[in-house]
């Protein structure tokens, strides 16, 4: 099946300080990528949608100049989380969007614990 | 009413039991309906996908969708404890939207 990873699987940051992940489709082309947050035992909860060469699309209450989202070719997407807090500490995973079985590849997720 | 709904559970099975994950969803629309499988800390991992109405199977896992109830099922044969996950089911409306339960979280006991 199509792979899709995502650098770095956990980070521990400073309040205030920015953090980039990114997340990168290995076998396939994405056009279109997902970015998502998870709190512990609770369900997917979508962020926003990138498209490559295009702004993203962000769901309603997610900030967009505080999760900045680029998808600069058709195998990477990144997020950063700028000035962060604590209440930003989550599992952001992402997915990638193979045209050929129309379904979603998610990558492993990135711990991001901020102090 | 969400788009998709699913038991959370737990659902709590002994190993060797046949096991039946079910989720509805609203929109007769929805073409396409997946079901992924969710490791503690771990990303989504794609299980099985379909495009129609009927059985789908691939080893131990059997995808069965109908239509006309807007229902949708995951059945385990033979479940193992390796099976214990959480288990979403999600549904594709147009281009880019796709809708995902909660996730049920089994436990096949040894």
């Amino acid at each position: 099946g199509a792979v899709v990873s995502q650098h770095p699987s956990w980070v521990i940051c400073k309040s205030g300080t920015s953090v980039k992940i990114e997340c990168r489709s290995l076998d396939f082309q994405a056009t279109t990528m997902f970015w998502y947050r998870q709190f512990p035992k609770q369900s997917l909860m979508l962020m926003a949608t990138s498209n490559e060469g295009s702004k993203a699309t962000y769901e309603q209450g997610v900030e967009k100049d505080k999760f900045l989202i680029n998808h600069a070719s058709l195998t990477l997407s990144t997020l950063t989380v700028t000035s962060a807090h604590p209440e930003d500490s989550s599992f952001y995973i992402c997915s990638a969007r193979d045209i050929s079985t129309d379904t979603q590849y998610f990558g492993p997720g990135t711990r991001l614990t901020v102090l | 009413q969400k788009e998709v709904e699913q038991d959370p559970g737990p659902l709590s099975v002994p190993e060797g039991a046949i096991v039946s994950l079910n989720c509805t969803y609203s929109n007769s629309a929805f073409q396409y309906f997946m079901w992924y499988r969710q490791y503690s800390r771990k990303g989504p991992e794609l299980l099985m996908y379909t495009y129609s109405s009927g059985n789908k199977e691939d080893g131990r896992f059997t995808a069965q969708v109908d239509k006309s109830s807007k229902y949708i099922s995951l059945f385990i044969r033979d479940s193992q404890p390796s099976d214990s996950a959480t288990y979403l089911c999600a549904t594709k409306y147009n281009f880019n939207k796709f809708y995902f339960g909660s996730g049920t979280k089994l436990n096949v006991k040894p």
